[in-house]
């Protein structure tokens, strides 16, 4: 059963509405990440967290929010979705120790911005 | 901050050859390497890593060699299949760290 899931796993939405993108993992990992993946491109880094109720900034934080309710979950929040914001997201999940670095992702979620 | 890069962008190649991918990280202060591979629509999958501790490091058909003087990483793929069809990923990370830096992929055909 695949550890880490996201919602919804493609979404429609309009410039300047706001999207709200999930992601629950299983794995009992305390780190979690958001990434984005723009065609012909490597995953950057938007959002990631460590801990419940703490998240920080990665490498893309413009236009986006996060937010850790839980060990298991973690959400990505555009409150302005804009054109330039079309693109797939990954969530993944890492553990704390000697694989720290090894992530485990998410299925992605393919968001159009219209 | 950390940079990689990865060649070529795109290989196609018959099924039975091999492969070689290779890659470039910026920072010596990464040392732990992990690759994955992401099949036509689906979620990225590790697939073998390095640390930099090691010169070399197998796992079935997937050998991955390092040279941290010219900060250099190399995939070798062989007797490819065409299920290896994918994009590969190169990344970097410092140890204890949580940012991992991704390359922009390999893109990886093999034909029957």
């Amino acid at each position: 059963e695949a550890a880490v899931t996201q919602s919804p796993r493609s979404k429609v939405a309009v410039t300047g509405g706001k999207v709200t993108l999930s992601c629950h993992q299983t794995n009992n990992h305390d780190y979690m990440y958001w990434y984005r993946q723009d065609t012909g491109h490597g995953l950057r880094l938007i959002h990631y967290s460590y801990v419940a109720d703490s998240t920080e900034k990665g490498d893309i934080p413009d236009g986006y929010k996060a937010s850790r309710p839980s060990q298991e979950n973690f959400s990505l929040i555009l409150e302005l979705a804009s054109l330039s914001q079309t693109a797939v997201y990954f969530c993944a999940s890492s553990d704390r120790g000697v694989n720290q670095d090894t992530q485990y992702f998410g299925p992605g979620t393919r968001l159009l911005v219209l | 901050g950390e940079q990689v890069e990865q060649l070529p962008s795109s290989l196609i190649v018959q099924e039975g050859a091999s492969v070689l991918i290779n890659c470039s990280y910026t920072d010596s202060a990464s040392v732990y390497f992990p690759w994955y591979k992401q099949e036509p629509g689906k979620r990225l999958q590790f697939i073998i890593d390095i640390r930099s501790n090691m010169e070399r490091k197998q796992n079935q058909r997937l050998t991955l060699l390092f040279d941290k003087k010219t900060k250099h990483l190399s995939l070798h793929i062989t007797a490819t299949q065409p299920g290896d069809s994918a994009i590969y990923f190169c990344s970097a990370s410092i140890t204890g760290g949580y940012k991992v830096v991704f390359g922009s992929g390999t893109r990886l055909l093999v034909s029957p």
